[in-house]
Order: C-alpha cells, then sequence, then structure tokens
C-alpha cells in the first residue's frame, strides 16, 4: 500500500531533550515536506525537499533541522525541543507537487 | 507570494442541510493547483479533489461539489445532503510555481454537522 509512514504518533518530552520524527515513503516520490498545525493558524510548512541532499526552509524552520540522505526518508529533528513546538506534525510526499501531496497520519509532540 | 483564505472559521448546520465551504486564494502564477483535504476526528488529512487553473468545469462527486472560478479568484466547495459524517476540519489548499516548497493551506473551515 502507497504510505506516507510517520513515528511516534504520540509523543510527550521535556524542554531541551533532542528528539527525532521520522518519515518514510515507500512511493519513490521526489518532493518531500514537514507541516506543522496549531489551532486557526492551518498547517505551514517548516522545511520541504526536492530531492535527496537538497532541502531548503519552509515558513516556519526556526528550531527545527532535516535531512534527506535517502530517497525514502526525510526525519524531522528537534535539538533542543522548547513548549512552542507543541503541535501536530505531518510529513508529506509527492511525485511532482501538481498533483498534490500524500500526508502521514500525524505525530502530536507536546513538550512540557 | 501565494495566499489562501477560508474566511469561515467554524460552521454549524442540522443534518441534511447543503453547505458551502468557501475558498479565496492568490497567486501570481498562471499556473496553479487546487485542492481540498479533509480532516476528521480522528486527525488524518484525507485528499478530497485536485483542479488546475486551465480547468473551470465544476466538480460533482456523489453529495459533493466544488465551484472553481477565476474570476474571482474562489474555489468554493458544497456538501449537499450534509450527514454526521461529514464533520471535519476542512482545508483549501494552492500549489504553484512548479517547485517542491509544498502546499499553501487556508487556516480551515471546522464543520459541524448536528443531528
Amino acid at each position: 500500500e502507497a504510505q506516507v509512514t510517520q513515528n511516534p504518533r504520540y509523543l510527550i518530552t521535556v524542554t531541551g531533550k533532542k528528539l527525532t520524527v521520522t518519515c518514510s515513503q515507500n512511493m519513490n516520490h521526489e518532493y518531500m515536506s514537514w507541516y506543522r498545525q496549531d489551532p486557526g493558524l492551518g498547517l505551514r510548512q517548516i522545511y520541504y525537499s526536492m530531492n535527496v541532499e537538497v532541502t531548503d526552509k519552509g515558513d516556519v524552520p526556526e528550531g527545527y533541522k532535516v535531512s534527506r540522505k535517502e530517497k525514502r526518508n526525510f526525519p524531522l529533528i528537534l535539538e533542543s525541543p522548547s513548549p512552542n513546538q507543541t503541535s501536530l506534525y505531518f510529513c508529506a510526499s509527492s511525485l511532482t507537487g501538481t498533483y498534490g501531496y500524500t500526508f502521514g497520519s500525524g505525530t502530536r509532540l507536546t513538550v512540557v | 507570494a501565494q495566499k489562501v483564505t477560508q474566511a469561515q472559521t467554524e460552521i454549524s448546520v442540522v443534518e441534511k442541510e447543503d453547505v458551502t465551504l468557501d475558498c479565496v486564494y492568490e497567486t501570481r502564477d498562471t499556473t496553479y493547483y487546487l485542492f481540498w483535504y479533509k480532516q476528521p476526528p480522528s486527525g488524518e488529512l484525507v485528499f478530497l479533489i485536485r483542479r488546475n487553473s486551465f480547468d473551470e468545469q465544476n466538480e460533482i462527486s456523489g453529495r459533493y461539489s466544488w465551484n472553481f472560478q477565476k474570476s474571482t479568484s474562489s474555489f468554493n466547495f458544497t456538501i449537499t445532503a450534509s450527514q454526521v459524517v461529514d464533520s471535519a476540519v476542512y482545508f483549501c489548499a494552492l500549489y504553484s510555481g512548479g517547485g517542491a516548497d509544498g502546499l499553501t493551506f487556508g487556516k480551515g473551515t471546522h464543520l459541524i454537522i448536528q443531528p
């Protein structure tokens, strides 16, 4: 089944403790993105990647890192999480962008 | 810069009523793509429809229909004879520019269908 897999689905962590949210797609898609969803703000893009080793900042990149060492994986790294990064995170992938994006199931992160 | 506006934050209707969700977009590109996604209470994002800027035909899929008007930069979504299962947050999104920089989303409309 074609899908985007994110892990974990839920995560509670403490301020400053590094964490990684993994994202993997099995559709051989070139494009991958990370979004965060906050009440009243919709979905905002954090980082995106158009291919292996090619990444760029989205609208809200501060406090996040990404890497794209393999085509299928696009992990999101929070080096020193803070409470304002408490959010619902989505990973997405697309073949070209014009056909839309397939989203993962989301990761609900709480930073205390 | 591109922008998507969903002016209706929340809509509440009684089951079987028709309801229209508004979406207005801004882009300088002549080629672009518009999408609607549904987010049910379970949280996942479900793709509903894609429309490119060269195709202004309205689309109907069962109880769902979409009205795309370039003249007003709008891509509205109508649910006919709404059902409780339609309760969700609905997002309108725009893709343009041809790059990998993803979708621009509106802030979403929370639709509540009361039995």
